[in-house]
């Protein structure tokens, strides 16, 4: 059984808009840990943000935020105010234990001017 | 800044070559990881490392080795190349995770096999 899930193979959208990247996980570890990552076209993976499942509060960092819903497994990227740099493919991860992340297969994301 | 630097970006190796993928690390991380990339699949966990001289298989360990003499580096070996090791290889580290919960990616390691 798949541990992360994200359905939306690709999205479009138009530039400004908000975005909503979904992710749902699956774990019976009450300690874990939320990732989400973005990779451009040039190939490097770079770290946006990471949500705690025991904090109290949905992470944020600047124009991304994620909303972290504990009882229906879900941990959705949002996007305010999109910009065409924001095209690229997004990994949602989750790290369960010391030190592997289990990886999603990923959301390509299309800004369109 | 953190940095993760693969010594390669982009390589072209034959079928049978032994191929070096280098990975070094400039924080100080215990824990460093190899993952392959493929088109729909994700990423896979090929090795990982948690200190010096050790190392543990990751999902697809096969026709891959890895070594890790000191802390700060972290080589992949395909001890024999074969066309479906094309792939793009990514080099990881982090801290244990009670001392921090960021992975730190390098810019990946393009490899064709022909």
């Amino acid at each position: 059984a798949q541990k992360i899930t994200q359905t939306q193979p690709g999205m479009f959208v138009q530039e400004k808009e908000a975005v909503t990247l979904d992710c749902t996980y699956d774990t019976s570890d009450p300690s874990y840990g939320l990732f989400w990552y973005k990779q451009p076209s040039s190939g490097e993976m770079i770290f946006l943000i990471y949500q705690g499942s025991y904090d109290q509060q949905n992470a944020t960092e600047g124009r991304y935020s994620l909303n972290f819903q504990k009882a229906r497994k879900s941990a959705n990227l949002v996007i305010s105010a999109s910009q065409l740099g924001d095209s690229a493919m997004y990994f949602c991860a989750m790290r369960e234990g010391n030190y592997q992340l289990i990886w999603g297969a990923g959301t390509k994301l299309i800004i369109k001017p | 800044d953190v940095k993760v630097t693969q010594s390669s970006r982009y390589l072209v190796k034959r079928t049978g070559e032994k191929v070096f993928l280098e990975c070094v690390q400039d924080m100080d991380h215990e824990n460093m990881f190899w993952y392959r990339q493929d088109p729909g699949l994700g990423l896979r966990l090929i090795y990982f490392s948690y200190d010096v001289k050790m190392k543990e298989k990751g999902d697809i360990p096969e026709g891959y080795s890895v070594s890790r003499e000191k802390k700060e580096r972290f080589s992949l070996i395909l001890e024999s190349a074969s066309t479906n090791q094309t792939s793009m290889y990514l080099c990881a580290s982090s801290l244990p995770r009670s001392s921090g919960n960021t992975i730190y990616f390098g810019e990946g390691s393009w490899l064709t096999v022909v």
